[in-house]
């Protein structure tokens, strides 16, 4: 079945620093890409939508200039976590669709650590 | 935008049958999904049903879908100890929207 690879699984870096996330879809091509967030004991919450070649579009409350997405190409979107802080320490997922009425297909996460 | 509910907790005797339950008010649902988080992982896919379809069996996993009411189950038989997470609802509507629940904790007394 299709499957998203997401990478990577864990990372710890210290505050200031940046750091990117890969979404991948392996097996289709994804016209459209979601960033999710999810806090502790709490439901993931939608950051961005990204649809390939264009920019993506910012849930009210996610920074753009904070949380920069690219979706260059039809099978990778990229997520980086600008001047990372402690509060930014979190799990986020992607995942991707391959059109309209098509079913979501949700990588597996990156948990994110500020320190 | 759309409003899923689930329930917060859960809790089952090993051997017994679980029903988690989940209702949401879009009538324009095109995918339902239930999804398992361990604590510490990610989100797992477990099983989704297409909305022109009522029920979908996948072993020991059976999903309930009534349209009508807008109400979504899923039911776990013989639910063993390697259970006990959180199980999430989520919908999707027809243009790639995805809404989740708050997820339910079930927890399997052994």
């Amino acid at each position: 079945g299709a499957v998203v690879s997401q990478h990577p699984s864990w990372v710890i870096c210290k505050s200031g620093t940046s750091v990117k996330i890969e979404c991948r879809s392996l097996d289709f091509q994804a016209t459209t890409m979601f960033w999710y967030r999810q806090f502790p004991k709490q439901s993931l919450m939608l950051m961005a939508t990204s649809n390939e070649g264009s920019k993506a579009t910012y849930e009210q409350g996610v920074e753009k200039d904070k949380f920069l997405i690219n979706h260059a190409s039809l099978t990778l979107s990229t997520l980086t976590v600008t001047s990372a802080h402690p509060e930014d320490s979190s799990f986020y997922i992607c995942s991707a669709t391959g059109g309209v009425n098509s079913p979501l297909h949700f990588g597996n996460g990156t948990r994110l650590t500020v320190t | 935008g759309e409003d899923v509910e689930q329930s917060l907790f859960l809790s089952v005797r090993e051997g017994d049958s679980s029903v988690i339950n989940c209702t949401y008010t879009d009538s324009s649902s095109t995918y339902l999904y239930w999804y398992k988080q361990e604590p510490g992982a990610g989100l797992q896919l477990l099983t989704y049903i297409f909305s022109n379809m009522d029920m979908k069996q996948d072993q020991r996993l059976t999903v309930l879908l009534n349209k009508k009411d807008k109400h979504l189950s899923l039911r776990i038989a013989d639910t063993q100890t390697g259970d006990s997470a959180i199980y999430f609802c989520a919908v999707q509507t027809g243009a790639n929207n995805l809404f989740f629940g708050t997820g339910t904790r079930l927890t399997v007394i052994p």
